[in-house]
This record gives C-alpha cells, sequence and structure tokens, in this order.
C-alpha cells in the first residue's frame, strides 16, 4: 500500500510545494515519481527515491527517510499542472499512490 | 517507443487481446509491465514479464484472467485478457522498466478497452 497527500493541492506561480508518499512497508529507494497531464500518458519524474530523470527541471526534486518520501517543486510553473503518483518497484505488486492533483492558483 | 494496439469494444464475458510493439531497443534486456487507468481514476499496475520471459506476475484485480506474453522476434509484448467485465474498461499502457534501477522509464501512448453490453 502506498498512502500519498495531499490529494489536491492548489498553488500559484513561483510557489514552493511539497507531496508526501508514505508505504506500508521498507521498500528501500525503490521509489518512483511520475507526472501526468490531462489526456497523456505518465511521464518519469524521479527514481531512487532522489535521482532526476534525464531532461526534467531541476526545481523538481525528490527525498526520503525511512517508508516516508517526499517529492518537493519550487518555482512552481503553470505547465506544472497535472496528477502526480508515487510508485513502489522493488518488488510486486508495483503499487502506485492513489495520486495528487497540482493546479495553478 | 512503445506502441500499443488492439483495443476496442467487447462484451461483458468476452475475451480481448491487446499488443505493443517496441521499437529502439531489446525485449531481452528488459522488464516489462501492464498498466491501467479507468476513466478519471488513477494509476493500476497490473501485470509484469521478467527480461528472461521466465517469470509473470499479476494484480490480484487480474490473476487467473489476464495472461502476459512476448514474442522477442517480433519484439512485441501482450496481454490476453478473457472473461473481461464492465470494472476492466480503462486505457491500457504498455510499460518499460530501466534496465539496471527498474523503474518504469518508457510509456505507450496507451489502448483504450471499453467492456460494455
Amino acid at each position: 500500500q502506498m498512502a500519498q497527500s495531499p490529494s489536491s493541492l492548489s498553488a500559484s506561480v513561483g510557489d514552493r510545494v511539497t507531496i508526501t508518499c508514505r508505504a506500508s512497508e521498507g521498500i528501500g529507494s525503490f521509489l518512483a515519481w511520475y507526472q501526468q497531464k490531462a489526456g497523456k500518458a505518465p511521464k518519469l519524474l524521479i527514481y531512487a527515491a532522489s535521482i532526476l530523470q534525464s531532461g526534467v527541471p531541476s526545481r523538481f526534486s525528490g527525498s526520503s527517510s525511512g517508508t516516508e518520501f517526499t517529492l518537493a517543486i519550487s518555482n512552481l510553473q503553470p505547465e506544472d499542472v497535472g496528477t502526480y503518483y508515487c510508485q513502489k518497484y522493488n518488488s510486486a505488486p508495483y503499487t502506485f499512490g492513489p495520486g495528487t492533483k497540482l493546479e495553478i492558483k | 517507443q512503445l506502441v500499443e494496439s488492439g483495443g476496442g469494444l467487447v462484451q461483458p464475458g468476452g475475451s480481448l487481446r491487446v499488443s505493443c510493439v517496441a521499437s529502439g531497443f531489446t525485449l531481452s534486456n528488459h522488464e516489462m509491465n501492464w498498466v491501467r487507468q479507468a476513466p478519471g481514476r488513477g494509476l493500476e499496475w497490473i501485470s509484469h514479464i521478467s527480461s528472461s520471459g521466465a517469470s509473470t506476475y499479476y494484480a490480484d484485480s487480474v490473476r487467473g484472467r489476464f495472461t502476459i506474453s512476448r514474442d522477442i522476434a517480433k519484439n512485441s509484448v501482450f496481454l490476453q485478457m478473457n472473461s473481461l467485465r464492465v470494472e476492466d474498461t480503462a486505457i491500457y499502457y504498455c510499460v518499460r522498466a530501466d534496465d539496471g534501477y527498474l523503474h518504469f522509464d518508457l510509456w505507450g501512448q496507451g489502448a483504450l478497452v471499453t467492456v460494455s453490453s
């Protein structure tokens, strides 16, 4: 099980926002973050809890503490609108979190 | 890239096979997965096949009804779906796992499967 919070948030351009994901058991660093825009396939942002995927802006970052994982987006931009999912991939089932819908005020 | 095909409309209890053709890489070097998304809902991982093809895994929601397979010669992955239910209606994504860290690094555009009478 992957618990993710908040389920939605609204922030202004230039803000810093954080999304948290908590695993129900130890998963090491086998945690990824994805961004999904409306009508599109998900896009990988971060893997191994904190490694930025090539081509992803550096305003995205990931961190972890035990079974709690955080995605931070600094200097929020209009194109960051979408839904964000965490996922564990240490072993099957490769469960996704329920998602966080991010809107711009 | 990954390109899915084979989606469509099927009646409850029916069967459908979704295909995924890979290009630019060799399937035998990667584990592959299927992830689905029901309308307005989140992402649900449903199936995995190992890089050797020897191991497969399924979500509880589809185990016993769906079968993942691959054809190395065609560089393709398949999802055979039997005993379909209305709740199987979703976009089905073919997804590659990175050959090192194993995160899901490449997604297809998805194939829409609609189960309805």
